[in-house]
């Protein structure tokens, strides 16, 4: 998991801007997954890609969008129709059964 | 689709006594069942898993087993140490093994 970086830690953005979450990885792994974490919950699939020019949606895409046009990159956008982004989100990748995850980002929306 | 449950949300623990983290899952097709480990502020980390094929797996302190005709896995760790405080989650495989669905999470507590 040291392979995966997500930037920046801490975000900070006004209500009503899209902003988009950095995820890199040089596992050369295949999938990649974006979940959501918020107090109290466990981890939430807002989206995921098993091969490159192809993702679909979890459990909770409403709000979001991804792309994934290298292997190495799989970027979510937090849109504004997202009610309410305030979260930690973590990026992972996968190899076989196993998941491994980025370090995450805040984001915090006022 | 699958549901997990998890059980307790809060466990504290006296140093060196065990601790038992349960979950039980919806879907008979899951057939993958990992346990991880996230301290304050950190990434989740993987601890232990276990296959639908094997009924326990252990590791140094850390055991799971798995009853598949209950549709349960729980996580054991004995002798606990305070740098075991953090919380801990469990997952199970849905949809062919490409998707993991988590547990809400246990905070585990271990009092020195």
């Amino acid at each position: 998991d040291g392979g995966i970086t997500q930037s920046p830690k801490y975000l900070f953005r006004k209500e009503g801007q899209n902003v988009t979450l950095s995820c890199e990885q040089n596992l050369n792994h295949d999938a990649m997954y974006w979940y959501r974490q918020d107090p109290g919950q466990g981890l939430r699939l807002i989206y995921y890609s098993q091969i490159v020019n192809d993702f679909q949606k979890g459990d909770i895409a409403e709000g979001y969008s991804v792309s994934r046009e290298k292997k190495e990159s799989f970027p979510l956008t937090v849109t504004s129709a997202q009610k309410n982004p305030t979260a930690f989100y973590l990026c992972a990748t996968r190899q076989g059964n196993e998941q491994y995850f980025g370090p995450g980002t805040r984001l915090t929306v006022t | 689709g699958e549901n997990v449950e998890q059980h307790p949300s809060t466990l504290s623990v006296q140093e060196g006594d065990s601790a038992v983290i349960k979950c039980t899952y919806s879907d008979s097709a899951s057939n993958y069942f990992p346990w991880y480990k996230q301290e304050l502020g950190k990434r989740p980390q993987l601890i232990i898993d276990i296959r639908s094929n094997v009924g326990e797996k252990k590791d140094q302190r850390i055991a799971v087993t798995l009853n598949k005709t209950a549709k349960h896995f729980s996580l054991h760790i004995t002798e606990t140490q305070p740098e075991d405080s953090a919380v801990y989650f469990c997952a199970a495989s849905g949809e062919g093994g490409n998707k993991l669905v988590f547990g809400a999470g246990t905070i585990l507590r271990v009092k020195s």
